[in-house]
Order: structure tokens, then sequence, then C-alpha cells
């Protein structure tokens, strides 16, 4: 098992509408929780960074984590063509301590139809 | 542009040859990671650097692969005597880290190599 599972999709939605991506996750250590958005043939950006468990919001983005679950969410609204990417969810045990390297999941390809 | 870049952008090179890439972080971040990404895959965490110490390595980077960060700043990596396996997108991530405080990770454009 991986330490972090995470469905590839692809995931095909009309524009406009919500948008659900998971991932679960093995070692109960994990404290960080990022989602980064990945263009074709670039770099992966950071969108959303959470500690521990809860929910956080930024603009059409809201992030989950549940660690009594190991189970972590974003959640886009209002979804646009220009959100289709793929989304790849990351962890870390300690993230600006002595280690801080990221555990990545496998993405989830996202497509935005118009 | 202030990000992290990084040069090739794209390499092709024979099995057996010898490669080095280049990583230039953003300007003030002394932390500085890198990472292969593969078809289909996450990335996968290489290496890292704090200045120029490098104080973590994966079992990933295997003898053949080498990596420095001599002034704290640019970083390199090579990978010697090339096998087909190695071919995927490698990329350089930098952070600042300061005692006490949590910096997000960012990405440069990756380079793709290709082993033929």
């Amino acid at each position: 098992q991986k330490e972090v599972e995470q469905d590839p999709g692809p995931l095909s939605v009309p524009e406009g509408a919500i948008v659900s991506l998971n991932c679960t996750y093995s070692n109960s250590a994990f404290q960080y929780f990022m989602w980064y958005r990945q263009y074709s043939r670039k770099g992966p950006e950071l969108l959303m960074y959470t500690y521990s468990s809860g929910n956080k919001e930024d603009g059409r983005f809201t992030a989950q984590v549940d660690k009594s679950s190991k189970y972590i969410s974003l959640f886009i609204r209002d979804s646009q063509p220009s959100d289709s990417a793929t989304y790849l969810c990351a962890m870390s045990v300690n993230y600006g301590g002595s280690q801080g390297n990221l555990i990545f999941g496998k993405g989830t390809k996202l497509s935005v139809k118009p | 542009d202030t990000g992290v870049s990084q040069n090739p952008r794209h390499k092709i090179t024979k099995r057996g040859q010898n490669v080095t890439f280049r990583c230039d972080p953003i300007s003030e971040h002394n932390r500085l990671y890198w990472y292969r990404q593969t078809l289909g895959q996450g990335p996968e965490f290489l290496t890292y650097f704090q200045n120029e110490a490098q104080l973590e390595k994966s079992r990933l980077l295997s003898d053949r692969f080498s990596a420095e960060r001599p002034k704290g700043s640019f970083s390199t990596l090579e990978i010697q005597r090339t096998e087909q396996g190695d071919s995927a997108m490698y990329l350089c991530a930098s952070s600042l880290s300061l005692t006490g405080s949590n910096y997000e990770q960012y990405f440069g454009p990756g380079t793709r190599l290709t082993v033929t």
C-alpha cells in the first residue's frame, strides 16, 4: 500500500460544476497537507496548504482535512475550463523542521468542458 | 522572473552519457529540493539542501546521482552513466525555512530528460 492514494481519473465535468478531489493516506504522522495544480509539461503550482485537521478556503477553492479518517479533499466551486489540469495532493510529517520533503499522490487529471 | 528556474528545459542523451541539470531557487530561500516525476505519477523526493548542506537523500538516489549546492545558492544534479529508466521530469523546488516557521515549497518548470 502506498503512503498516499489518489484516484488518477480522468475526471470530466461541465463548466460551473463543483469538483471534489480526494486523497487517502496511511501515515498518521502526516501533519501538513497541500494541494498542487500542474498543467501539462509544467512544474506543480501550490494552491492550498493546511495544517492538521479542519477546513481552509481561498476564493473558489476549499481544502478539508479529516485526520481521524486519514482523508483530505479539495473542492473547486464554479469550475472553469482554465481549471483543467492535474491536481496533486502532497503531505509531510515535519514541514519546516528537520525533514520537510513532500510525499505526493499520483494526481487526478481534471477536464472542465465549456 | 523571480521564481525557480531550471536549465535546460529538455535534455536528450544517449544511454551511458553523463548529464547535469541546474536549478536556481528563489533568491531568499535557504532550502532547495530535487524531485523526479515520471508519466502518470506524482513527484518523488530525491534530496534536499539547507543552505549548502545536503541534509537528506532518498534511497531513489543511486550512486550514479550526485547533487551539489556549493555556495548555498544554485544547485546542480548530475546523473552519470544514464540509463533508459532515468527518463523523467526532474523538478527543483525551494522554500524558506526558519526556526519556528513553516513555508511553502515552490517548484520550477522542470527539466525533461529523455535517454535513448
